[in-house]
C-alpha cells in the first residue's frame, strides 16, 4: 500500500555534528514533500519543502534531498544544536490541489551535549 | 497574525461518549485539515475541508465526522468513543490552492489531546 516511512526511529548526534534523517516513500506519482519538526507538546512546524521537479533544496542549516529513482527523501541538518532535538516527520502529498498528506512515523533526534 | 487555534487543548471522556473539537484557522486560510496523532500510528489524515466542502477523507470509521463553517472555522466530532480514539487531534490550515499541482504548507495548531477512559 501507499506509505511513507523512516529508516531510524531514534537518531542521536553530538552537538555541532551534522544530522541526516532519511525517509522512503512508495508513490512515484507524489509531487510534493515536506519535512516537519515537532517539539514536545507542540504541533508540527514546517522546516522545508521540495517539489518532484527538484532534487535538492537548501534552507537555513537544512537541506532536503530527493532521489526519485529510489523514492528516497532525506533531511540534512548542519551543525546540529540542542534546539534541534525533536521528532521529525516527512510528508508526501498525493492528491493534486488538496492538502491530504501521508506522514511518516517520525524520527526522534537527540542532540548530545 | 494569529496561528491556528484549537479548543479544547485537553479533555477526558469515557467510552461511549461523544466529543466535538474546534479549530480556528489562520485568518484568510480557507482549507482546514484534521489529523490524528498516536504513538503507534503517527499522523494519520482524517479529512480536509475547503469552502465548507469536504474534499478528502481518510480511512476512519463513520464515527469520525467534521464540518466547516462559512468563516472557515472547523469542527470535528467523534461519536461513541472507544479507548483507541485516545490521541492528539491536530488541525492544520492552508492558504494556497495549487490547481493541478500538489503541495502547499500546512500550518498546524497545538492540538487537542483526547483521553478516553
Amino acid at each position: 500500500g501507499e506509505s511513507v516511512g523512516l529508516h531510524l526511529p531514534t537518531l542521536s548526534v553530538q552537538e555541532g555534528d551534522n544530522s541526516i534523517i532519511n525517509c522512503a516513500y512508495s508513490n512515484s506519482a507524489s509531487d510534493y514533500f515536506i519535512w516537519y519538526k515537532q517539539e514536545s507538546g507542540k504541533g508540527p512546524q514546517f522546516i522545508i519543502d521540495i517539489r518532484s521537479n527538484m532534487d535538492k533544496r537548501q534552507g537555513q542549516r537544512v537541506t532536503v534531498l530527493l532521489n526519485k529513482t529510489v523514492k528516497h527523501l532525506s533531511l540534512q541538518i548542519a551543525a546540529t544544536q540542542p534546539g534541534d532535538s525533536a521528532v521529525y516527520f516527512c510528508a508526501e502529498n498525493m492528491s493534486s490541489g488538496t492538502y491530504k498528506y501521508i506522514f511518516g512515523t517520525g524520527t526522534r533526534l537527540k542532540v548530545l551535549a | 497574525k494569529a496561528g491556528v487555534t484549537q479548543t479544547p487543548r485537553y479533555l477526558i471522556k469515557t467510552r461511549g461518549q461523544q466529543v466535538t473539537l474546534s479549530c480556528s484557522p489562520i485568518s484568510g486560510h480557507r482549507s482546514v485539515s484534521w489529523y490524528q496523532q498516536t504513538p503507534g500510528q503517527g499522523l494519520q489524515f482524517l479529512f480536509e475541508y475547503f469552502s465548507e466542502t469536504q474534499r478528502n477523507k481518510g480511512n476512519f470509521p463513520g464515527r469520525f465526522s467534521g464540518r466547516q463553517f462559512s468563516n472557515s472555522r472547523s469542527e470535528m466530532n467523534v461519536s461513541t468513543l472507544e479507548l483507541g480514539d485516545s490521541a492528539l487531534y491536530l488541525c492544520a490550515s492552508s492558504s494556497l490552492i495549487t490547481s493541478g499541482r500538489a503541495g502547499g504548507e500546512l500550518f498546524f495548531g497545538e492540538g487537542s489531546r483526547l483521553t478516553v477512559l
